[in-house]
């Protein structure tokens, strides 16, 4: 079974600077089955990545995805007010049919 | 604009069966290939994937909830639903449905449920 690490868990930053999320599988993933998804209090995740490294449907430049193999990486090149929040990766593996989430990174205001 | 919509008690009894509908709205149900999923997520914790059901009636579950669930489609409501049997405290938790692409990514979800398993 494919374990998902998200680090780090709190990330403290200000609006303006860059995060660096980081998410590590326990064994190697494809790919075109890694997401990542955005969270904020009380409402449904947002689906923001897709394919390691597309953005979805309005998602802004801003975000963006990397990595292959164990590693993955989402990167906020500057952080606005309206994205503090928690993030999530998942990977969908096939063998058996599976969906699996990180336990998440949360973005904070320094 | 593809919109979901969760219905069904807020109160479970434990031991017995929480049952949820997830109504979609703005797109047929049937159409395109994607999957339809139920997620869950209790109170301050992270994401849990329950399972999904393909139009056609395939399901895929998660392998720790398998003997406990089922998914199923109702397409001429354009409907689907979870059953979680035997509930405990342990399945108390917001529950989510979700559009689901072949690839994994849910880019449509409802505003969540919260269903609480107390007596």
């Amino acid at each position: 079974e494919i374990v998902l690490t998200q680090s780090p868990g709190t990330l403290s930053l200000s609006p303006g600077e860059r995060a660096t999320l980081s998410c590590r599988a326990s064994q190697s993933v494809s790919s075109s089955y890694l997401a990542w998804y955005q969270q904020k209090p009380g409402q449904a995740p947002r689906l923001l990545i897709y394919g390691a490294s597309s953005r979805a449907t309005g998602i802004p430049d801003r975000f963006s995805g990397s990595g292959s193999g164990t590693d993955f990486t989402l990167t906020i090149s500057r952080l606005e007010p309206e994205d503090f929040a928690v993030y999530y990766c998942q990977q969908y593996g096939s063998s058996p049919p599976k969906l699996t989430f990180g336990g998440g990174t949360k973005v904070e205001i320094k | 604009q593809v919109q979901l919509q969760e219905s069904g008690p807020g109160l479970v009894k434990p031991s017995q069966t929480l049952s949820l509908t997830c109504t979609v709205s703005g797109g047929s149900i049937s159409s395109g290939s994607y999957y339809w999923s139920w997620i869950r997520q209790p109170a301050g914790k992270g994401l849990e994937w329950i399972g999904r059901i393909y139009t056609s009636g395939s399901t895929n579950y998660n392998p720790s909830l398998k003997s406990r669930v089922t998914i199923s489609v109702d397409t001429s409501k354009n409907q689907f639903s979870l059953k979680l049997s035997s509930v405990t405290a342990a399945d108390t938790a917001v529950y989510y449905c979700a559009r689901t692409h072949p690839g994994g990514g849910s880019d449509y979800w409802g505003q969540g449920t919260l269903v609480t398993v107390s007596s």
